[in-house]
């Protein structure tokens, strides 16, 4: 069976320090993958998607960036952390070309910018 | 611009009552459409996902339907439980982008005793 892992659950860091939150799909093979951010009080907000190694769509402009260093790891990387950074992170996976893919959810990384 | 509009952005019911939750989206071509349900803290969880072809489908006491010609879906909870309290989100994927996936902002939902 499919499973997604998200590390780490909770992570406190302080400004200007770098930040990177791996993810990783078992079960599958060729994914979509996604990163995306909920903050307090707010809706999911897609980040940054992927449909291959090395393809990454990055849909608003911020501080972070991402890498798909091979099939089924998604990294959320940033250099320098802003408070504004803070947020719940969820990275997901759906099964790419089908109309009825499912998509799977992490448990998410709180992260809280001090 | 494809968007997804939720309605209401929160609502409070009794335990035992009935709710709707309206979506309505601008997202085309249209592929799929999926309801997820979000505990606090916790990443979202599938509770239906329908394509255009389909009006209605049930899960348990969640019951979503979707009119694509109006481009319109409603998630009905019937007898609604405590553990029902959650956010509720529509997700809805466009058929020329990758199955990109755009959320609606979500309907916070809280059941009361």
């Amino acid at each position: 069976s499919q499973t997604i892992h998200q590390w780490p659950a909770t992570l406190v860091q302080p400004v200007g320090s770098p930040l990177s939150l791996e993810c990783t799909v078992e079960g599958t093979s060729n994914p979509n993958l996604y990163w995306y951010r909920q903050a307090a009080g707010r809706g999911l907000q897609l980040l940054f998607y992927s449909v291959g190694i090395g393809q990454i769509s990055s849909e608003v402009p911020q501080n972070l960036s991402a890498s798909r260093p091979q099939d089924r790891q998604f990294i959320l990387s940033s250099k320098k952390l802003l408070l504004s950074d803070s947020g719940f992170y969820l990275c997901a996976w759906s099964v790419a070309g089908l109309r009825q893919a499912e998509a799977f959810f992490g448990q998410g990384t709180r992260l809280t910018v001090v | 611009k494809n968007q997804v509009e939720q309605s209401p952005q929160s609502l409070i019911i009794l335990e035992g009552k009935n709710c709707t939750l309206q979506c309505n989206y601008t997202v085309s071509p249209f592929s799929n459409l999926r309801w997820y349900k979000q505990d606090t803290g916790r990443g979202p969880v599938s509770l239906t996902i329908m394509t255009f072809s389909e009006n209605t489908k049930s899960n348990g006491r969640y019951t979503a339907t979707l009119d694509a010609d109006t481009k319109q879906s409603s998630l009905h909870i019937t007898a609604s439980q405590l553990s029902d309290s959650a956010s509720y989100i529509c997700v809805v994927s466009a058929q020329n982008q990758g199955g990109k996936l755009i959320f609606g902002q979500g309907t916070e939902l809280s059941v009361k005793p």
